[in-house]
């Protein structure tokens, strides 16, 4: 069964740093694609990062420069370095696996909260 | 960036009828194109891919269309299961982007 787990959700005050982790049970991490997308309360999806399995990475226009997407092969683990937070940032973190070329975000975790705030 | 627009943003339907939404590219995105199922405090969940490709395990009523810029989203006839909120994603560009969402309620 596939399982996506996410963590490390937290309130954190603006330019504040933080990284989210997204476990992963039923396939590799390291052999698939990994995204992140996220979802402002009550407002729609946005997409924030991609990491390909040969390491190449591509970040929304928003958190360009201040997010890194990362993978620890070892813990079968999926990641997102967030650094100088913004209150715009306050949102539910999703990851999600994407098929690859030709395909979409196919597997979801339930999502991981983080709140920028003073 | 590409914008996607979806149109409407609410639809009131009962069980039974048909539904259709609408999504446009600002450019053409050829069939990159997907469409998800939201329900409230769950995470979105893949329908469609490749504008007209049902994702496995999806129901047959549900259906895709189109490609360039215009696409759509047919539910044949409703469920009480699909009252949710969807939305459409282009993934033929970075940065990959959203429709707005289209809410679907009961009439």
């Amino acid at each position: 069964e596939v399982l996506l787990v996410e963590s490390g959700g937290d309130l954190i005050q603006p330019g504040g740093s933080l990284r989210l982790s997204c476990e992963v049970s039923g396939f590799t991490v390291s052999s698939n694609y990994m995204s992140w997308v996220r979802q402002a309360p009550g407002k729609g999806l946005e997409w924030v990062s991609v990491l390909y399995i040969a390491g190449d990475t591509f970040y929304g226009d928003s958190v360009k420069g201040r997010f890194t997407i990362s993978r620890d092969t070892s813990k079968n683990t999926l990641y997102l370095q967030m650094d100088s937070l913004r209150v715009e940032d306050t949102a539910l973190y999703y990851c999600a696996r994407w098929g690859g070329y030709g395909y979409a975000l196919d597997y979801w975790g339930q999502g991981t909260l983080v709140t920028v705030s003073s | 960036d590409i914008q996607m627009t979806q149109s409407p943003s609410t639809l009131s339907a009962s069980v039974g009828d048909r539904v259709t939404i609408t999504c446009r590219a600002s450019q053409n995105i050829n069939s990159w194109l997907a469409w998800y199922q939201q329900k409230p405090g769950k995470a979105p969940k893949l329908l469609i891919y490749k504008a007209s490709t049902l994702q496995t395990g999806v129901p047959s009523r549900f259906s895709g269309s189109g490609s360039g810029t215009e696409f759509t989203l047919t539910i044949s006839s409703l469920l009480p299961d699909d009252f949710a909120t969807y939305y459409c994603q282009q993934y033929n560009a970075w940065p990959w982007t959203f429709g707005q969402g289209t809410k679907v309620d009961i009439k």
